[in-house]
């Protein structure tokens, strides 16, 4: 399975923008890259997903790198209630068990 | 809509002891899927299903076992609960033909003495 690396934590001021990395660097041509969050005591929640353009929709938006080794998942103003671990998942949509939930980044938001 | 419904979610067991944690989804889902969260990891992926009458292993199914009779309901059953199995318990469904992600539940808290 392809692999993700991102950074265990992160910082950042409220209403400020958030650029949360992803390396995946042995990704294959077929796997979407999807983001969850898990906010505290919750379980995972659907944040966004893409193959190979940018993507926008009303949580967050998602930009893949041309070679797509890695990504971003940019929050444009960070809330309180955006504190939380962030998961970047590689999978594809032909496989039905390959959703792999890593450590993920804890972001932290500070007022 | 109430989503993905997990029940209990508190539980004690005892070593030895058996229970099923309930997960029930309302969206007219296929694909369902078990997942344990140990504190501060990750989550791995017990068994899931594709639908009704289809089930699968995934990363972690030792001391487990499930069922998926109807499309609604993916029951998890541990028969003989070990210290090893204490966790969160996450359920998940899926449409995939929609490919809006996983709905998950809120959890079950389980914890083995």
């Amino acid at each position: 399975d392809a692999k993700t690396t991102q950074p265990n934590s992160m910082e950042s001021n409220e209403e400020e923008p958030v650029h949360l990395p992803c390396n995946h660097s042995t990704i294959s041509g077929t796997d979407y890259i999807h983001w969850y969050r898990q906010l505290p005591s919750q379980g995972p929640e659907y944040v966004i997903h893409g193959l190979t353009s940018n993507v926008n929709n009303r949580m967050a938006s998602l930009a893949i790198a041309e070679d797509r080794k890695s990504s971003t998942l940019i929050l444009h103003r960070a809330t309180l209630r955006d504190a939380a671990v962030y998961y970047c998942i590689l999978s594809r949509p032909y496989n039905n068990n390959d959703m792999r939930f890593g450590a993920g980044t804890r972001l932290t938001v500070k007022p | 809509n109430a989503g993905v419904t997990q029940t209990p979610k508190f539980r004690i067991l005892k070593i030895g002891q058996s229970m099923t944690l309930q997960c029930a989804q309302d969206m007219n889902h296929n694909y369902m899927y078990w997942y344990r969260q140990d504190p501060g990891m990750g989550l791995k992926l017990i068994y899931y299903s594709v639908g009704a009458g289809i089930t699968d292993k995934g990363e972690v199914p030792n001391g487990y076992n499930v069922s998926r009779s109807t499309t609604e309901d993916f029951p998890l059953r541990l028969e003989l609960a070990a210290p090893s199995q204490t966790s969160v318990y996450f359920c998940a469904s899926e449409d995939r033909s929609l490919n809006y992600g996983y709905t998950f539940g809120s959890g079950t808290r389980l914890t083995v003495v």
